[in-house]
């Protein structure tokens, strides 16, 4: 199985700030790889797809870029109602993995 | 707008049974592959397993954790998914999520049940 990694586990930060989210699998998934966005009691929401394309709906201050086994989620300025957890998946092979979750959290 | 609506969660005992249906409306049910994900209380999701449509073979994989236990099922005459889960164990406890497939190229779930709370304990 692939084994995908987060980094960080949390972060805090305060509304304007960029936040950088890694993923990392353990082998080459080229760009299948998909971001989540799961708030408490809530079930998860996709922002991107195939490691870069923005979901239909999703504010633009989201974007996805990596290849191969390096990706990075990116809130160019951080909201209110971004603070959640994310989580990566790939989709390259079967079973389709998820990273453990980066919570985001107000400083 | 597609609407996921789980129901059939509940309280069983270690070594029990249960089925979650998790009935789909607004969109072309027959030709979605469909995932379910579950996520422990307080941890990660885990994908579960998936079942293409059955015009891409109705074929279904599996998590190695349910791999034999679980099943998935789908009735697309009444636009419906299913997950019979056997054998069930106390780590299986958790919430349990149906999912649609964006699409069958990149594999992202754009669309979500509520989520259907299964208790595993004696």
């Amino acid at each position: 199985d692939i084994q995908m990694t987060q980094s960080p586990s949390s972060l805090s930060a305060s509304v304007g700030d960029r936040v950088t989210i890694t993923c990392r699998a353990s082998q080459s998934i080229d760009r299948f790889l998909i971001w989540y966005q799961q708030k408490p009691g809530r079930a998860p929401k996709l922002l991107i797809h195939a490691a870069t394309s923005l979901q239909s709906g999703v504010p633009s201050r989201f974007s996805g870029s990596g290849s191969g086994t390096d990706f990075t989620l990116t809130i160019s300025s951080l909201q209110p109602e971004d603070f959640a957890t994310y989580y990566c998946q790939q989709t390259y092979s079967i079973p389709h993995t998820f990273g453990q979750g980066t919570k985001v959290e107000i400083k | 707008e597609v609407q996921l609506v789980e129901s059939g969660g509940g309280l069983v005992k270690p070594g029990g049974s249960l089925r979650l249906s998790c009935a789909a409306s607004g969109s072309t049910f027959s030709v979605d592959w469909m995932n379910w994900v579950r996520q422990a209380p307080g941890k990660g999701l885990e994908w579960v397993g998936r079942i293409k449509s059955t015009g891409g073979g109705g074929t279904t994989d599996y998590a190695a954790p349910v791999k034999g236990r679980f099943t998935i099922s789908r009735d697309d005459s009444i636009e419906t998914l299913y997950l019979q889960m056997n054998s069930l164990k106390i780590e299986d406890t958790a919430v349990y999520y149906c999912a649609k497939v964006r699409d069958p190229y990149t594999f992202g779930l754009d669309y979500w049940g509520q989520g259907a709370l299964v208790t595993v304990s004696s």
